[in-house]
């Protein structure tokens, strides 16, 4: 079946720092992928997808490649703020089993003035 | 405009009973999700409507979960004999349409249920 796999966490930055977050993916066809965020004490939000191949998703200074020879979808930020605490979940939606999610494990992100 | 809403946002009750929680979808989203979240984990799907219709139940974890949507608008989810193998958070999810494989859901806050 499908599943994703993302890094385990905390991940642990300073401010301004560079972040990657890493996600692999396992799915039959040709999946669209997402990227969520949960802020604290708040619900998962969309942060970015992108629903083909070589598409990069972009959002908030942060952005994420479709590599397909590689089956990543990895999230990527420059420059993080401590605003971008929160826990990061990689997703896919796979065209040939219906509509929902498969996320995976989620990634907690601390960021230190 | 509102977003999804769920209700109660926290739920305790003790082995055995029955629990339902409710689902509000943004108006006109005629798709709906529901997820459950264990601590540390990434959602899980459990059921997915399209209008009054169950789509998709494969993810309900046995016959002691069951999931209505009478009206295509607002959904309950319904524990029977609930275990402490329950408690989670449980998510609900709508979209304005479910076909679109694109198309983005929007989740609400979640109900946390704890079965002590």
């Amino acid at each position: 079946g499908d599943s994703v796999t993302q890094m385990e966490g905390p991940v642990t930055l300073s401010e301004e720092a560079f972040l990657t977050i890493n996600c692999t993916y396992t799915a039959t066809g040709y999946p669209s992928l997402f990227w969520y965020v949960q802020y604290p004490g708040e619900g998962l939000q969309l942060l970015l997808k992108a629903t083909k191949a070589d598409d990069k998703g972009s959002n908030k200074g942060f952005e994420a490649t479709y590599r397909k020879e590689t089956t990543s979808f990895h999230l990527e930020k420059g420059s993080v703020q401590v605003s971008d605490s929160a826990v990061y979940f990689c997703a896919l939606r796979s065209n040939n089993a219906g509509n929902m999610l498969t996320f995976g494990g989620g990634t907690r992100l601390m960021v230190k003035p | 405009g509102a977003g999804v809403s769920q209700t109660p946002s926290n739920k305790v009750t003790e082995k055995g009973k029955y629990v339902e929680l409710r689902c509000d979808p943004i108006s006109g989203h005629t798709a709906l999700y529901w997820y459950r979240q264990s601590l540390g984990q990434g959602p899980e799907f459990l059921i997915y409507f399209q209008g009054t219709g169950a789509a998709d139940d494969s993810g309900l974890p046995n016959d002691r979960f069951f999931a209505v949507r009478p009206e295509g608008s607002v959904s309950t989810l319904k524990i029977q004999r609930t275990e402490r193998g329950d408690s989670a958070m449980y998510l609900c999810a709508s979209s304005l349409f479910g076909t679109e494989s694109y198309n983005e859901q929007f989740f609400g806050p979640g109900t946390r249920l704890t079965v002590l």
